[in-house]
């Protein structure tokens, strides 16, 4: 079965420090993946895809097929990146395509 | 208008009420979705609507019944709910049924009494 996993609830840095939210993914064909963000009081949002390959607010991501990991990082971290991170995947099913959610990675920033 | 909107923000409700979840979008686009989200967890997938056409449901209990009456709208009726259905529904679109980006709505808040 499609499963994203990310193992950590909570991820708290200081100001400046490399950051890495971990995703893993079983997935028998090509998925699609995402990041999406939620920052306090705002909607779900797309945050990037692995298609782009760009960097977004300085986070990027790169999928390991190898290691069935997509794993999100920023050099330095800043403070207005705290927030709710959720790695997400899209795969073909019956009826057309569907996105499942990981469990969520909360990061906190600290000054 | 490149927002998804959900009416109510919030909603109370009793078990045997009849109520309705109503998201709307104006960018055209041909795929909607209805997700759960229970406090501290991930959103869940309900149901896919692609040109107005149900194409997916997750075996949601009957007590849901979504509803697409046009391209922009969707809907979700509620009836005979359990106060484990007390959750934030969301509600999302896409220009077409792919794998692309899931624009979202900020949601609509269910207390079932």
């Amino acid at each position: 079965a499609q499963r994203v996993t990310q193992p950590e609830k909570l991820l708290s840095v200081f100001k400046g420090a490399p950051v890495e939210l971990k995703c893993n993914y079983s997935y028998s064909g090509s998925p699609e993946l995402f990041w999406y963000v939620q920052y306090s009081r705002q909607r779900l949002q797309l945050l990037l895809r692995h298609i782009s390959r760009e960097s977004i607010k300085g986070f990027t991501a790169d999928l390991n097929k190898g290691e069935t990991s997509f794993h999100l990082k920023k050099p330095f971290a800043q403070e207005e990146d705290s927030a709710m991170y959720y790695c997400a995947l899209s795969h073909r099913n019956t009826g057309g395509f569907k996105t499942i959610f990981g469990a969520g990675t909360r990061l906190f920033v600290k000054a | 208008d490149t927002e998804v909107t959900q009416t109510p923000k919030h909603l109370v409700m009793g078990m045997t009420n009849k109520k309705s979840l109503k998201c709307e979008q104006h960018m055209g686009h041909r795929a909607m979705y209805w997700y759960k989200q229970k406090a501290k967890k991930p959103p869940e997938l309900m149901f896919v609507y692609s040109y107005e056409k149900l194409s997916i449901n997750e075996s949601v209990p009957s007590r849901f019944s979504p509803e697409c009456p046009n391209s922009s709208l969707l809907n979700l009726h509620l009836h005979a709910l359990q106060p484990e259905d007390s959750a934030l529904y969301l509600c999302a679109s896409s220009p077409q049924i792919s794998a692309g980006e899931l624009f979202f709505g900020e949601g609509s808040r269910l207390t079932v009494l």
